[in-house]
């Protein structure tokens, strides 16, 4: 069973469109993280939410609008897609406020090329 | 730039030998974690180390922390070519998950 999944692995699309990537974990946790990998391999985190509260909000363009439907998922919604927003985007949860709740638990990514 | 550095960037060691990577940041932090990632797939949590902590170890893993040099160090021993992927130290300053990572290392264990 996969602890935290997103689809799709692969978003192919034009400049200009609108593309979601969905997040869903089954590990219980109560916070989770949209980070973005650039092309060479920076991670950065973007958002955080938990228990379906916004709590971290980088500086990220407002085309990006995170999701969070109820704790175990938490969506990314692109808007107008730019060529920089090319890269690998990675979810992940933790439970923070156990014993060892720093601890991120990623899922396999999600590649955007914007063409 | 709040980013961490590693060092070296890449590193090509022979299975069996021994491989060590240095993370170096710029605040004060609570902890810093270690974290691999193979190619094309996600970060795996390998060990984490307490900011009153100096040593670490978890199986053929040891990290030391230096807090007044803001360093740290993993030590993977007598690799194995399963090891070759991505290695990142990440830092917690605010115990909210907002991890600052390290650019990573490359690891190749050649069998």
């Amino acid at each position: 069973d996969t602890a935290v999944s997103q689809t799709p692995k692969y978003l192919v699309t034009q400049m200009g469109n609108d593309k979601s990537i969905k997040c869903e974990q089954n590990l219980g946790h109560d916070t989770m993280y949209w980070y973005k990998q650039d092309s060479k391999k920076f991670l950065k985190i973007m958002f955080s939410y938990n228990n379906k509260e916004l709590i971290i909000n980088e500086t990220v363009p407002n085309r990006f609008s995170p999701k969070s439907p109820d704790k175990a998922h938490l969506n990314l919604h692109i808007n107008s897609l730019e060529l920089g927003d090319s890269a690998v985007y990675f979810c992940a949860s933790s439970h923070i406020w156990t014993e060892d709740g720093e601890k991120l638990f990623f899922g396999s990514g999600t590649q955007l090329s914007v063409l | 730039s709040q980013q961490g550095e590693e060092d070296p960037q890449a590193l090509s060691i022979q299975e069996g030998e021994n491989a060590t990577m240095n993370c170096s940041y710029k605040t004060s932090i609570n902890n810093l974690q270690w974290y691999r990632q193979n190619s094309g797939r996600g970060l795996v949590h390998l060990i984490l180390i307490r900011s009153n902590e100096r040593e670490k170890h978890s199986g053929r893993l040891r990290v030391t922390l230096d807090t007044s040099k803001k360093s740290s160090s993993l030590l993977i021993t007598a690799s194995r070519a399963a090891d070759t992927a991505s290695y990142f130290c990440a830092t917690d300053s605010s115990n909210t998950g907002k991890l600052i990572f390290g650019q990573g290392t490359t690891l190749q264990v050649k069998p």
